[in-house]
């Protein structure tokens, strides 16, 4: 079974743009998760999608976004891009909705690099 | 208030020996999943094990053991016969139980494994 793909692996970006980032979950799971890995602040929860619907949301500003498509994959977008984002973003998936005792399939992640 | 707390950030180790990563939490919950996940340098998060605040029993998965004090509010992850392979950085984390929109991962800062043969 393939486990959770991140694309692309690794980006770089110039400051005041966008950048989206793609999620491809494990197949039959239908929630999405995404953090935020720097080394300053360490892993940041941004958001977790179920069933197209975002459900909860972290403290990122307004910059962040993101959405689910049908078949659960799921996008990130940021724009207006500043240094401080560059970091390891860590997407995340689950059979169902995210509980207590959910177990989190992270991928492998994407590294955006902001100049 | 930070969530969980790794004070060890890093830990050296020789192969086949045991070694104890520390994690401290808190919450005001009742209901809580404790979760240990692995990442070695290629960056993939790997789910290692998990405890729930309501087990009595300290959850082990192969050379992987919790040792969950919930007085103390800690959850430590135990790594019996370490191994080449287990040189990584370790991270632990929780999931409250209340919150009924959904709940997020709380991440420590994480403890770095060196191990050496």
């Amino acid at each position: 079974k393939a486990g959770v793909t991140q694309t692309p692996r690794y980006l770089i970006k110039t400051r005041g743009q966008q950048v989206t980032l793609s999620c491809s979950p494990i197949s039959g799971h239908r929630s999405v998760s995404w953090y935020q890995q720097t080394p300053g602040q360490g892993l940041q929860f941004l958001f977790e999608y179920f069933s197209e619907t975002q459900r909860n949301k972290g403290n990122f500003p307004g910059r962040f976004s993101g959405r689910q498509f049908s078949n659960s994959r799921s996008e990130m977008n940021v724009s207006t891009l500043e240094l401080g984002d560059s970091a390891l973003y860590l997407c995340a998936s689950s059979l169902a909705r995210q509980s207590m005792n959910t177990e989190a399939f992270f991928g492998q992640g994407t590294r955006l690099t902001v100049v | 208030a930070q969530k969980i707390t790794q004070t060890q950030p890093g830990m050296f180790v020789q192969e086949k020996e045991a070694v104890t990563l520390d994690c401290t939490y808190d919450t005001s919950d009742q209901s809580y999943g404790l979760f240990w996940y692995k990442q070695p340098s290629s960056g993939e998060m790997i789910f290692l094990i998990y405890q729930g605040s309501y087990d009595e029993q300290n959850a082990t998965e192969g050379r992987y053991s919790l040792n969950f004090q919930k007085a103390r509010k800690s959850a430590n992850l135990v790594i019996s016969a370490s191994q080449l392979g287990d040189s990584a950085m370790y991270f632990c984390a929780m999931r409250e139980g209340t919150d009924q929109a959904g709940t997020a991962l709380i991440f420590g800062k994480g403890t770095t494994l060196s191990v050496s043969s």
